[in-house]
Parts: C-alpha cells; structure tokens; sequence
C-alpha cells in the first residue's frame, strides 16, 4: 500500500528566508505526486502536481517541487517566504488506478516576521 | 469558473443523530469523492462517486452514505454520530477519463459532535 511521510510537523522560518518542506513516500512504482496547502479553517488548494517528465515542477505562489526516485522524495521549496506563505502543507501521492491520493499528516508552517 | 462548494460550513449535532452535507463539484466535473480530515491529521478518504454509484470506498463504517444526483452533485449522510465524528468533511470533485487523479477540493464542513 502507498504511503506519505512528512518528517516535520511543524517548520517556523522567518519572513524572506528560503522554505524546504520534506515528504518522502512508499510506493513501488513512480506515483503521482502532489502539494496541496491549507490555510486555517479553509479546504486544500493544490500548489503542484508530478506526473513524469522533468523532475523540477513550478506550481503556483512561487513554489517547487524536486521528484528525487533514488530518496523516494518530493520535497517542496520555496526561495523567499512571505507572511501570507503561513498554513498546513500536505503532501499527496496518487498511485496507478486508483486516482485516490494518500496524504501525509501535514507540516504546519509558521513564518516569523 | 465555479470551483467546489460545501454547505453548510459549520454544523453541531449531539451523539446518536444524524447528520447530511452536500457538495456541489466544479463546473465540468463528473466524480465527487469525500474525506473526512480530524484535528491535525491530514485528509482521509471515505468514498468517491461517480455516475450516482458509489465507486470506491476507504476503510469507514457503514453508518457513512452517500449519494450523487444527476447533476453530479453529492450528499454525504452519516448516522448514529459518535464524538470521534467530528472533524472537517471535505469534498474534492474531479473528471474521470481526464486527469482525474488530479482533485479540487471545496472549503469543507466543519461538524462537531457533542
């Protein structure tokens, strides 16, 4: 069965510093990958998504993503933070078939002025 | 472009009742699926469905139901509440056939149990 690891439950980084959220994941083949952010109180909204191709992906508010096969990782960067950056952060995998992702517990982001 | 909707956004109810939220997927979308997401935790899958039948399901008791009407909007019904119901009910809708591993979710419905 898939599964979703985020080491970190919580990431407190100050405003204009660089962000790296880590997630690691199990599953036998390549998955779909995703983050998702959730401010407080309000559903997921998807940042971006890997399906194959390039292994660096651009999503939307300034962030990235590195696929790493060899780590089993997706980890999610960001190279200057803002206040407004400040949520829960969810990593996702989507494994052939199913289209069901599996998501981690989160990593609360807290971001310092 | 109307994304996903949820109503209501916030509910109480006592142990033993019983509880309906509704969803209304993104314009476009075919495939409605529901998760329950309990404090710090992350989104956990109850079930999806698709051409108003129940296509998949997670590991949750029979006391969860649902239904998909025609216009493809859902209904996630749950009976005789328990305390540990409570939790933020999200829906996500999706387009089977085209990119449908890929979910948007709507804003939630936040149920609390007493």
């Amino acid at each position: 069965a898939q599964s979703v690891t985020q080491p970190d439950i919580h990431i407190t980084v100050s405003e204009g510093a660089s962000l790296e959220l880590r997630c690691n994941y199990s599953y036998g083949a390549t998955p779909y990958l995703f983050w998702y952010v959730q401010s407080p109180g309000q559903g997921l909204q998807l940042l971006l998504k890997y399906f194959s191709g390039d292994t660096l992906v651009q999503g939307i508010k300034g962030f990235e993503a590195e696929f790493k096969r060899s780590q089993s990782s997706f980890n999610l960067r960001k190279p200057s933070v803002h206040w407004s950056d400040a949520a829960e952060y969810f990593c996702a995998v989507v494994s052939g078939g199913s289209y069901i992702p599996t998501f981690g517990r989160g990593t609360s982001l807290i971001v310092h002025p | 472009d109307a994304g996903v909707t949820q109503s209501p956004t916030h509910l109480i109810k006592t142990r033993g009742q019983q509880v309906t939220l509704r969803c209304s997927p993104k314009s476009g979308h075919d495939t409605v699926s529901w998760y329950q997401q309990a404090l710090g935790q992350g989104p956990q899958f109850i079930f999806q469905y698709y051409e108003e039948e129940e296509r998949q399901r997670g590991n949750f008791p029979d006391r969860f139901s649902g239904h998909q009407f025609p216009n493809y909007s859902s209904e996630l019904n749950v009976n005789a509440l328990l305390l540990g119901d409570s939790a933020l009910y999200l829906c996500a809708s999706s387009l089977a056939g085209q990119g449908e591993e890929t979910q948007y979710f709507g804003p939630g419905t936040r149920l609390l149990v007493l």
